[in-house]
């Protein structure tokens, strides 16, 4: 039962272009969505997150987008740096403070930008 | 500050030993939580502690596997008996108290090899 998906398992993008990542959940549950980034041999870092109230969340060259009708949310990076190559995360939370822990990962894509 | 911490980084046990594994949160965090990743596959949630309360133990895959927080900061989770199926990189994360505060900070990881 995949709550949370990521059905690209890579993407490869030029530097400077755009590079988007997707991710499809499927439980309205969810009141907050997050990217998290993993380099090798490394925990995951968080990356930016978005509220269930919110469509669109920017944080420099980072931006994610929510559709909760398409129960979908994208993750923006432009323009792509080497540096942004690693496995990213996307992850669907119901916040400990509503009573219940419940933090699902999808199971990743891994980004190549090539220089 | 210092990080989240692990250890072992790496661990290689024989099939049916038992194993410990070691988790520093970030000081101040009350919230800790223990994910695995097997290969190919996204975080896995294993079992969240919360300050005090007792915790959300839903994502512990068998009766085999435990873990504890001791005085509210350093976690051990111990696996019995381990089967090849539990080698995995098992990730630990906490997070500080407040309401929306739901990103994780997560660690390095502990490689586990059962051969």
């Amino acid at each position: 039962d995949q709550q949370v998906k990521q059905n690209s398992p890579s993407l490869s993008v030029q530097e400077g272009r755009i590079s988007i990542l997707n991710c499809d959940y499927t439980n309205s549950m969810f009141d907050y969505f997050l990217w998290y980034k993993k380099y090798p041999a490394e925990g995951p870092t968080f990356l930016i997150s978005i509220s269930s109230i919110k469509d669109k969340n920017e944080d420099g060259r980072f931006t994610v987008f929510l559709n909760k009708s398409a129960k979908h949310l994208s993750l923006h990076i432009v323009p792509s740096q080497p540096g942004d190559s690693a496995v990213y995360f996307c992850a669907a939370s119901r916040p400990p403070y509503t009573g219940g822990f419940k933090t699902i990962f999808g199971a990743g894509t891994r980004l190549f930008v090539k220089a | 500050g210092a990080g989240v911490s692990q250890s072992p980084s790496n661990k290689v046990t024989e099939k049916g030993k038992d194993v410990e594994l070691r988790c520093d949160p970030i000081s101040g965090h009350t919230a800790l939580y223990w994910y695995r990743q097997s290969l190919g596959q996204g975080l896995e949630f294993l079992i969240y502690f919360q300050g005090n309360s007792a915790p959300d133990k839903s994502g512990l895959p068998s009766d085999r596997f435990s873990a504890e927080r001791t005085g509210g900061s350093v976690s051990t989770l111990t696996i019995q008996r381990t089967q090849q199926e539990d080698s995995a990189v098992y990730l630990c994360a906490s997070s500080p108290p407040g309401q929306g505060a739901v990103e994780q900070y997560f660690g390095p990881g502990t490689r586990l090899t059962v051969t």
